[in-house]
């Protein structure tokens, strides 16, 4: 099992830009999370999905967009970057109230 | 809405001694989970222990224990026999019905050899 992967592990954009950050879930999960970890600061929830429909979202603008595909993977959708869009961007998944498995990050850079 | 607190920036102990991380948090819910993850250098957000708040029995993992006062919304982490390996970020988080975790602003732990 390989767990949650995501990719790229690093990006970097410039300002205006668009990017597309993509996670696949452990195996057998089906619902996945996205998180915003800025540096020094604990991760803040983006949003979640769940039967490839948006279940709920953390307080981030219309900027930030998702998906999920019939597969449970999932992509994170930023446009029109922001400088204070740089941060470790999380995504989790689980099924069902049980732990919430993260994977390793990945690492945007908007200069 | 709910919200977690972690009033140690920064920690440090000698190895193998006890350390004890502090959290409280608020929420307006009855059923709900904590935890405490642990990012090391290498970014991976790692489960330590879980406590579901329902149950009285605090949780245990190994070194890892937590204190769990309901009443006081307050959920500490003890690690005993602390090891290098134990040096990371510690972050506190509460996840309600929704599945969604609120984090705190983490803890981070040195362990001198």
């Amino acid at each position: 099992d390989a767990g949650v992967t995501q990719s790229p592990t690093h990006l970097i954009k410039t300002r205006g830009q668009q990017v597309t950050l993509r996670c696949s879930p452990k195996s057998g999960h089906d619902t996945v999370s996205w998180y915003q970890q800025a540096l020094g600061q604990g991760p803040q929830f983006i949003f979640q999905y769940y039967e490839e429909e948006e279940r709920q979202r953390g307080n981030f603008p219309d900027r930030f967009s998702g998906h999920q595909f019939p597969n449970y993977s999932s992509e994170l959708n930023v446009n029109a970057l922001l400088l204070g869009d740089s941060a470790l961007y999380l995504c989790a998944s689980t099924l069902s109230h049980n732990e919430q498995f993260f994977g390793p990050g990945t690492r945007l850079t908007v200069l | 809405a709910q919200t977690v607190t972690q009033s140690q920036p920064e920690m440090s102990v000698q190895e193998a001694e006890t350390v004890t991380l502090s959290c409280t948090y608020d929420t307006s819910e009855n059923n709900y989970y904590l935890f405490w993850y642990k990012q090391p250098p290498s970014r991976q957000m790692i489960l330590v222990i879980r406590q579901e708040a329902y149950k009285q029995q605090n949780a245990t993992e190994n070194r890892f224990s937590v204190n769990f006062q309901k009443a006081a919304k307050s959920f500490s982490l003890k690690i005993s026999d602390s090891q290098l390996g134990d040096t990371a970020m510690y972050f506190c988080a509460h996840e309600g019905g929704n599945e969604k975790l609120t984090f705190g602003t983490g803890t981070r732990l040195t362990i001198i050899p």
